[in-house]
């Protein structure tokens, strides 16, 4: 199975700041890597796909990088609505495998 | 606008069964690979089965812990995703899931709401 470690798993932010999120891949996976981001009491939502590309919607601040093993996932500028928890999906192989998640709270 | 609404969750003791049900509209069902994922208590999110496309003749695939006990089935006549649980236990308590995969399966593109099962004798 492909693991995916997300680091860091809590991170504490003031709106404005740059934010990175990092995944990392136990081996080296093509580009079926996605983004996803959790509210509670709603619906998970996709905000990058194929590593890079962002979902259509969601805005610009958001961007995703990386290839083989680490990929990331950054946040321009932190707005009060993208305080929330963020999994990266490896969706390449099987068992299809998500990070653990990282959540992203006020400073 | 594409809609996913599952139903079916509730309190069932360690052993029993539940059927969970996914009512899909908003997009040519028959078109896309379905997936159930599953987020327990306090935890992250799990992966659990896919039902793949008509074009694909509707194959499956399991993640290890649910295989041999869950069962994902669809209706294409009726825009309907099933996961037909058996044996389950605590650990399978969670928050279930309904997702549509992108066309190019390259992303889970909408999720539903999700439906709770709680296993607890």
């Amino acid at each position: 199975d492909v693991q995916l470690t997300q680091s860091p798993s809590f991170l504490s932010a003031s709106v404005g700041d740059r934010v990175t999120i990092t995944c990392r891949a136990s081996r080296v996976i093509d580009n079926h890597l996605a983004w996803y981001q959790l509210k509670p009491g709603k619906a998970p939502t996709l905000l990058i796909y194929a590593i890079s590309t962002l979902q259509s919607g969601v805005p610009l601040r958001f961007s995703g990088s990386g290839s083989g093993t680490e990929f990331t996932l950054t946040i321009s500028s932190l707005q009060p609505e993208d305080f929330a928890t963020y999994y990266c999906q490896q969706l390449g192989s099987y068992p299809l495998t998500f990070g653990g998640g990282t959540k992203v709270e006020i400073k | 606008e594409v809609q996913l609404v599952e139903s079916g969750g509730g309190l069932v003791q360690p052993g029993g069964s539940l059927r969970l049900s996914c009512a899909a509209s908003g997009f040519t069902f028959s078109d896309y690979y379905m997936d159930w994922v599953r987020q327990a208590p306090g935890k992250g999110l799990e992966w659990v089965a896919r039902s793949r496309n008509k074009a694909n003749s509707y194959s499956t695939a399991y993640a290890a812990s649910v295989k041999d006990r869950f069962i994902i089935s669809r209706d294409d006549s009726q825009n309907s995703l099933y996961l037909q649980m058996n044996s389950l236990n605590t650990d399978d308590t969670a928050v279930y899931h309904c997702v549509r995969l992108r066309v190019d399966a390259r992303s889970i593109d909408h999720w539903g709401q999700g439906s709770l099962v709680t296993v607890s004798s």
